[in-house]
């Protein structure tokens, strides 16, 4: 079994500055795959940016970066030059890549962040 | 290209009413999903399918059927609704690669059992 912990439920950055979302994840699967969504307040998910267990390298999607630890299995999610339209819930979610449980997605409970002017 | 489409948007069930929630992609995706998001939580999953005319059961399948007839279809179904069962619904469809498999959700179908 997979588990997600998101420690924050919510935060605040300044417009224009970084910010960091903290996940840390538990499972005993080999290789997964690790995401970040993100849900504005219309309700839609939007898929963020990927991390395999087997990729040396963060994975980079535009302003957004996944610091990948695995000896402390956190993925944390950080958002550079934060924008106005990044204020939502962002959640973090794991899967197995191979074996009975892979494709299923294990959510975090999410944070909100909110971007002030 | 719609991609991930569901229906309906929103509905007022009784309870002990019965419903079928559709879901439908254009992507050719092989996986298709249901999701339930409640209030502070992530979603969790109920069912899944891998191919036409396979499911299998999620975290949390109790009380919803679902079925693949199509490979581009995805149906929920709730026999007998209960207030529990008030949540948001989503669907999703992926396909696998080899290094990613990135699900795409639809709009979600809000749903309130009264």
């Amino acid at each position: 079994a997979q588990k997600i912990t998101q420690t924050q439920p919510g935060m605040f950055v300044q417009e224009k500055e970084a910010v960091t979302l903290d996940c840390t994840y538990d499972t005993s699967d080999p290789s997964y795959g690790l995401f970040w969504y993100k849900q504005p307040s219309s309700g839609e998910m939007i898929f963020l940016i990927y991390q395999g267990s087997y990729d040396q390298q963060n994975a980079t999607e535009g302003r957004y970066s996944l610091n990948f630890q695995k000896a402390r299995k956190s993925a944390n999610l950080v958002i550079s030059a934060s924008q106005l339209g990044d204020s939502a819930m962002y959640f973090c979610a794991m899967s197995p890549i191979s074996g009975a449980g892979s494709y299923q997605l294990t959510f975090g409970k999410g944070t909100k962040l909110s971007v002030i002017p | 290209n719609a991609g991930v489409t569901q229906t309906p948007k929103f509905r007022v069930l009784k309870t002990g009413q019965s419903m079928t929630l559709l879901c439908a992609q254009d992507m050719n995706h092989e996986y298709m999903y249901w999701y339930r998001q409640d209030p502070g939580m992530g979603l969790r999953l109920i069912h899944y399918s891998v191919g036409e005319g396979t499911t299998a059961k999620g975290e949390v399948p109790d009380g919803y059927n679902v079925s693949r007839l199509k490979k581009q279809n995805f149906l929920l179904g709730l026999e007998s609704a209960a207030p529990s069962q008030t949540s948001v619904y989503f669907c999703a469809s992926s396909t696998l690669t080899v290094y990613q498999e990135t699900q795409y959700f639809g709009p979600g179908t809000r749903l309130l059992v009264l």
